[in-house]
């Protein structure tokens, strides 16, 4: 079974800060996925990230995949109230199962 | 990319009832996906629902309790059969995106609380 841990599961910071959230694992992933989802919807993809040690930048977020293709990491800078939200990465798909990750739960207080 | 909706967005049901879930897509699709998710937790996969052949569950969910439909390549239905509390959840749908990547679009889900 491939897992994908993601750290931390709880973030409570101030509008302004910075913050990296991580997705751990240790299978190889074809591809990997960001979303974000805000309460009463479904989630949003962000970005797909799919060559070891691509970087992706989207505004204030930053996607990067590990060289390895295991892990990513999302960066937010200068966080705002807009960016709370369940995080959640997911790896594989399209020939390969998908997984989700545990899910990091943003909160940026104004 | 998709648009999904999902029919209801709530509701609230008595336990030993059943309540089915309609997700509508705006273009066909080959593959639909149901999940379950419990309030700010990851997704877990139920189902993969395939137009005309029978849906393919993961471990831990049976076609008697989460019987599904797929009659066109628009449309699937999630019925949850039975109800008990623990069945209470958010039920969301997905369709994937072109191959080979594996982005997936999601409806708003539904939030079902059984009493």
């Amino acid at each position: 079974t491939q897992l994908l841990e993601q750290s931390p599961q709880f973030l409570s910071i101030q509008e302004g800060e910075n913050l990296t959230v991580y997705c751990n694992s240790s299978s190889v992933f074809s591809s990997l996925q960001w979303y974000r989802q805000e309460p009463g919807e479904g989630p949003v993809l962000l970005v797909t990230v799919v060559t070891g040690g691509e970087v992706k930048k989207l505004k204030r977020l930053t996607f990067q995949f590990g060289d390895a293709r295991k892990d990513s990491s999302l960066h937010i800078t200068a966080a705002q109230p807009g960016d709370t939200g369940l995080y959640l990465c997911a790896g594989g798909g399209g020939y390969q199962k998908v997984t989700f990750g545990t899910g990091t739960k943003l909160q940026v207080i104004p | 990319s998709a648009v999904i909706s999902q029919k209801p967005s709530r509701d609230i049901c008595q336990r030993g009832t059943s309540l089915t879930i309609q997700c509508q897509v705006d273009s066909q699709v080959t593959m639909m996906f149901w999940y379950r998710q419990q309030p700010g937790q990851s997704l877990t996969l139920i189902a993969t629902a395939n137009q005309g052949s029978e849906a393919t569950y993961e471990s831990g969910f049976v076609i008697d309790k989460f019987p599904i439909s797929r009659p066109n390549l628009t449309f699937s239905t999630l019925t949850v059969s039975n109800m008990s509390p623990e069945d209470s959840s958010i039920y969301l749908c997905s369709v994937e995106g072109n191959l080979p990547s594996a982005e997936q679009y999601f409806g708003p889900g539904t939030r079902l609380t059984v009493t």
